[in-house]
């Protein structure tokens, strides 16, 4: 299978802070990524879709503002949680499309965020 | 949007047994996968179906468009298949994004 590839695994950070968050397909070029969140216990939510060279497409109800995310290569996407306050502490994961609108989706490891 | 429902929520198995997950979309979708959660959260792709069976050792997986559902079959169950399973499929014309149920929490007893 492809590989795609997140840094960091975990972090914490103070309430206030800024946080960036890396996805990267390390196999193949990945012109669409989405961004999840899960909750311990729960499903995964589908927080945004990245595309590269142009602005991504948020979900209902997400903040675009307290979630920035920027696709600027093939291979890169990140997720900026901006101002990060502790109801923000999650599980993010990403993925990256291979194949087109009717391809497989790759997971990346996740990253386990803690805001204190 | 597109509801995605699995069952069941929970399942219990002795080691060696067999177990049938089941994945039901509110809608047709446009791409079906299955995954497996392990502890550490890395989501596994076990099987892309939108359509068809497909088979992958002890695992095998069953997608029947027209009615809109899609079976993951575990054979012969052993402890490392504990864990979450996930089906999760995309709606048409909405760029590939997946739609994810609620899980199956699968735990095989030694």
């Amino acid at each position: 299978g492809a590989v795609v590839s997140q840094h960091p695994s975990w972090v914490i950070c103070k309430s206030g802070t800024s946080v960036k968050i890396e996805c990267r397909s390390l196999d193949f070029q990945a012109t669409t990524m989405f961004w999840y969140r899960q909750f311990p216990k729960q499903s995964l939510m589908l927080m945004a879709t990245s595309n590269e060279g142009s602005k991504a497409t948020y979900e209902q109800g997400v903040e675009k503002d307290k979630f920035l995310i920027n696709h600027a290569s093939l291979t890169l996407s990140t997720l900026t949680v901006t101002s990060a306050h502790p109801e923000d502490s999650s599980f993010y994961i990403c993925s990256a499309l291979r194949g087109g609108n009717t391809g497989e989706l790759f997971f990346g490891e996740g990253s386990r965020l803690t805001v204190l | 949007g597109i509801q995605v429902e699995q069952s069941p929520p929970d399942l219990i198995l002795q080691e060696g047994a067999n177990s049938t997950l089941r994945c039901n979309f509110s809608d047709s979708v446009n791409n079906l996968q299955w995954f497996h959660q392990n502890p550490w959260g890395q989501l596994i792709n076990l099987f892309y179906i939108p359509s068809g069976t497909k088979q992958n050792g002890r695992l095998s997986a069953t997608t029947v468009a027209t009615e809109r559902y899609s079976l993951l079959y575990i054979s012969s169950s052993q402890t490392t298949d504990s864990g979450v399973y996930f089906c999760a499929g995309g709606p048409y014309n909405q760029g590939g994004k997946l739609i994810f149920g609620q899980g199956t929490e699968l735990s095989v007893k030694p």
